[in-house]
């Protein structure tokens, strides 16, 4: 089944640690986003890629970075610049804006990070 | 940049009735406008999505309108049922990007 996994399901971090989530996609999607859900908010977007070893920040990339080094991998590092990290994590994916159209995002099931 | 406002925040409902979500935007350049369903400790499901050149769109029990003068776009589910239990959230899009702006979300619960 074609899809986005993101791993781990839950991950613990100490104070002062990088951690990196991971997220892959089989979905032949040029583009991917991370985004942060908090509790009763909506999701916010940290980064996003609209092809391979290209990325742009979006609204609150403080204390995060990535890399896409492949089509189908986009990693989001949590670094210990991050002042509130505990959060919900989304990674998303899509074809190319292109012709003047949106396209649909469709999402992973998200990974909870947690500080200890 | 685009601001999206989510009303209510919570709705509860009998099962059979229609419940309806509304939200509004600031930019007025935005013309994509989808719709996702949250289960708890899920990924946001895509359920329906409208264009700014189309007033209102239906899939079944699920419909969304838009009115682009006033800024504002609905989500009308009829006839629910329990399993529409969900967090549903709208969001808005400007063209040139993909990149989508969200609403905080409605905690949607249908009562048997």
């Amino acid at each position: 089944d074609g899809g986005i996994t993101q791993s781990p399901k839950y991950l613990f971090r100490k104070e002062g640690q990088n951690v990196t989530l991971s997220c892959e996609q089989n979905l032949n999607h040029d583009a991917m986003y991370w985004y942060r859900q908090d509790p009763g908010q909506g999701l916010r977007l940290i980064y996003y890629s609209q092809i391979v070893n290209d990325f742009q920040k979006g609204d609150i990339a403080e204390g995060y970075s990535v890399s896409r080094e492949k089509k189908e991998s986009f990693p989001l590092t949590v670094t210990s610049a991050q002042k509130n990290p505990t959060a919900f994590y989304l990674c998303a994916s899509s074809i190319p804006w292109t012709g003047g159209r949106n396209q649909p995002q469709h999402f992973g099931d998200g990974t909870r990070l947690s500080i200890l | 940049g685009e601001n999206v406002e989510q009303h209510p925040s919570t709705l509860s409902v009998q099962e059979g009735d229609s419940a309806v979500i509304k939200c509004t935007y600031s930019d007025s350049a935005s013309n994509y406008f989808p719709w996702y369903k949250q289960e708890l400790g899920k990924g946001p499901q895509l359920i329906i999505d409208i264009r700014s050149n189309v007033g209102e769109k239906k899939d079944q029990r699920i419909a969304v309108t838009l009115n682009k003068t006033a800024k504002h776009f609905s989500l009308h589910i009829t006839e629910t049922q329990p399993e529409d239990s969900a967090v549903y959230f709208c969001a808005a899009s400007r063209p040139g990007a993909n990149n989508l702006f969200f609403g905080t979300g409605t905690r949607l619960t249908v009562i048997p």
